[in-house]
């Protein structure tokens, strides 16, 4: 059965600093792996698609790293802002399962 | 082009009774899936839609289901509603199995 883990659960910066999401999953035959983001109350929305052949995906100052041997996945923002506060959730599809697991999330805040 | 549609947003209902909520996925996505999401259980999948034919489903009893018209449209239905029941529902649209999901801002439903 796979399991998504998110470590932080929660995170609060100073406005300008580079930051790193972790995601851990246990079954490492992936199909893919998305992050999301999430306001209060509302929708996901999606950041960035890794395909398990690829180890990165870049979107403007996130990027998004893969690495199935040893089930993790990281996001990286760099230079955050007051408007990146909200909650990253990532999601794996496995092969063995093809639904989507979603983790705990990270609840980020940025301030000024 | 227009994103997920979800209505409605916000639903009261009270235990026992059944409500209907409806989806309607980007133009040209085939596929429909649906999550539940509380603060104690995060994000869960529900089911998803291909084609009209159920092709996935998530470790919920049978009050849940769903379906989807040949316009692509989804319903989910859930039967004699428990107050555990209270949640946001999600759903989800994409192209294929490969591409990135695009959820819809949810609808917001309270079981009193």
């Amino acid at each position: 059965k796979q399991e998504v883990t998110q470590i932080p659960a929660a995170l609060s910066v100073p406005e300008g600093e580079n930051l790193v999401l972790n995601c851990s999953f246990t079954d490492s035959a992936i199909y893919n792996l998305q992050w999301f983001r999430q306001d209060p109350g509302k929708g996901l929305t999606s950041l960035l698609l890794i395909q398990s052949s690829q180890r990165e995906q870049t979107s403007g100052r996130l990027n998004a790293s893969l690495d199935k041997s040893s089930g993790r996945s990281t996001l990286y923002i760099a230079a955050s802002q007051p408007g990146d506060s909200a909650t990253y959730l990532c999601a794996s599809r496995s092969y063995n399962t093809d639904k989507l697991i979603f983790g705990t999330g990270t609840r980020l805040q940025v301030f000024p | 082009k227009a994103g997920v549609t979800q209505t409605p947003r916000y639903l009261i209902k009270t235990r026992g009774q059944q409500v209907t909520l409806s989806c309607s996925p980007i133009s040209g996505h085939r596929s429909v899936s649906w999550y539940q999401q509380t603060p104690g259980q995060g994000l869960q999948f529900l089911f998803e839609y291909f084609s009209e034919t159920q092709r996935n489903k998530g470790n919920f009893p049978g009050r849940f289901s769903g379906r989807q018209f040949s316009n692509s449209r989804s319903e989910m239905n859930v039967s004699t509603l428990e107050l555990g029941d209270s949640a946001l529902y999600l759903c989800a649209s994409r192209t294929d199995p490969n591409e990135k999901l695009f959820f819809g801002s949810g609808t917001q439903l309270s079981v009193l």
